[in-house]
């Protein structure tokens, strides 16, 4: 069981709007450490894709959002694209483990 | 921009140790505003955190890891290195190295990644 609790599964249809969530604790979102996200695509290394709760790395286009609140943080695809099929994981510290810990992992399917 | 290659066996036998390294390009291993790291991937499973060092030699293990663990930083050759002792079939991975901005908490640089199978 990860540290951080994502959704299996997530799909929307191209042009539509999802999110995805990451509920931490107060050992790590909730203590004021940042969530990061990551978009793996399949066959390859996950890919920073937002830093901070809210910053995308250059090159990342802005349909990627972030936010967080409390012990939560969430990640917002907007105008959906066929390319955007990937599993997503955020990321944070956790102050309990002394160390990084992800989140399980989200697949999103664009239908 | 920073480059990660790992390198090592891509097959290992259980009970043995895994040896892995990790070979730095565009960027000095000897920046301090990085930790060095290692990441795991369980087939068709979530992304785990292994272990990083800083430039100091500083090191932070998974505790779940940690008696079987060495990360270790060759700054001559530009490459950190990970030894996993006494392996299973639980340690077949892809095993990623990537730098973690010590300031901001995250993994901003990933290598490709290296499929080690532990047979028995």
């Amino acid at each position: 069981q990860s540290v951080l609790t994502q959704p299996p599964s997530v799909s929307g249809a191209p042009g539509q709007r999802v999110t995805i969530s990451c509920t931490g604790s107060s050992s790590n979102i909730g203590a004021g450490y940042n969530a990061h996200w990551y978009q793996q695509l399949p066959g390859t290394a996950p890919k920073l894709l937002i830093h901070g709760n809210s910053y995308r790395p250059s090159g990342v286009p802005d349909r990627f959002s972030g936010s967080n609140s409390g012990t939560s943080a969430s990640l917002a695809i907007s105008g959906l694209q066929a390319e955007d099929e990937a599993d997503y994981y955020c990321q944070s510290y956790d102050s309990s483990l002394s160390g990084w810990v992800f989140g399980g992992g989200t697949k999103l399917t664009v239908l | 921009q920073v480059q990660l290659q790992e390198s090592g066996p891509g097959l290992v036998k259980s009970s043995q140790t895994l040896p892995l390294t990790c070979t730095v390009s565009g960027g000095s291993i000897s920046n301090g505003g990085y930790y060095w790291s290692w990441i795991r991937q369980h087939p068709g499973k979530g992304l785990e955190w292994v272990g990083s060092i800083y430039f100091s030699g500083k090191t932070s293990y998974n505790p779940s890891l940690k008696s079987r663990l060495t990360i270790s930083l060759d700054t001559s050759k530009h490459q950190f290195s990970l030894n996993l002792s006494s392996v299973t079939a639980a340690d077949t991975a892809v095993y990623y190295c990537a730098s973690n901005w010590r300031l901001g908490n995250y993994f901003d640089y990933w290598g490709q990644g290296i499929l080690v199978t532990v047979s028995s």
